[in-house]
């Protein structure tokens, strides 16, 4: 079945350290992909996204290439802050769900910056 | 004015009881959602509406039961409460197709004791 993989955690960097969180993915067909940011004690919020191979999706100094060829979206930030710190989730839109719009998502990654 | 609302925020109650999740989305979107984030913070779907149509209702106890009155508002309620129920319960909304994503509620913490 479809499913998301994310590297284990936690990942503690410095401030303004070069962060690279890994995702893989199993899909039929040609999801979209997503990452979303958690925030302690809040629902999840959508980082960044990418519809087609090729495509980089970007927010906030955060960005990801959808990488068909060896079905990766890796997210990766050129310089972190201790306001990054959160939980970081991987997710693709389950192709064989129809119209749907169903999410599967990936354990999570959880990101410790240290100033 | 938050997009997606849940209420309450914090729940506690004993083994065995009945309680309610209620979610109300203001983005004018057509499909809500409910998922469970476990104590390791995995998020599993359980139940999705598209203009108060069930479309998605995964492997889910049949204690567990929605109810969309209409497209703004997805309820969740829960019988017979057991201790494997504590979570966190996410509702969220979005447009039904493949690319768009989610908006999150801030989520429900239920704890059985």
């Amino acid at each position: 079945g479809n499913s998301v993989t994310q590297m284990e955690g936690p990942v503690t960097l410095s401030e303004e350290a070069f962060l690279t969180i890994n995702c893989t993915y199993t899909a039929t067909g040609y999801p979209s992909l997503f990452w979303y940011v958690q925030y302690p004690g809040e629902g999840l919020q959508l980082l960044l996204k990418a519809t087609k191979a090729d495509d980089k999706g970007s927010n906030k100094g955060f960005e990801a290439t959808y990488r068909k060829e060896t079905t990766s979206f890796h997210l990766e930030k050129g310089s972190v802050q201790v306001s990054d710190s959160a939980v970081y989730f991987c997710a693709l839109s389950d192709p064989g769900s129809g119209n749907t719009g169903k999410l599967i998502f990936g354990q999570g990654t959880t990101l410790q910056v240290k100033p | 004015d938050t997009a997606v609302s849940q209420t309450p925020k914090y729940l506690v109650t004993q083994m065995g009881n009945d309680k309610s999740i209620k979610c109300e989305q203001n983005l004018g979107h057509d499909t809500m959602y409910w998922y469970k984030q476990d104590s390791k913070k995995f998020l599993k779907i359980m139940f999705s509406y598209n203009n108060k149509e069930l479309i998605i209702n995964e492997t889910v106890p049949n204690r567990f039961s929605p109810k969309s009155p209409d497209k703004a508002h997805l309820n969740l309620h829960i019988n017979s409460l057991e201790l494997g129920d504590s979570a966190v319960y996410f509702c969220a909304s979005g447009q039904g197709t493949d690319n768009y994503g989610y908006t999150f509620g801030s989520g429900t913490r239920l704890t059985v004791v």
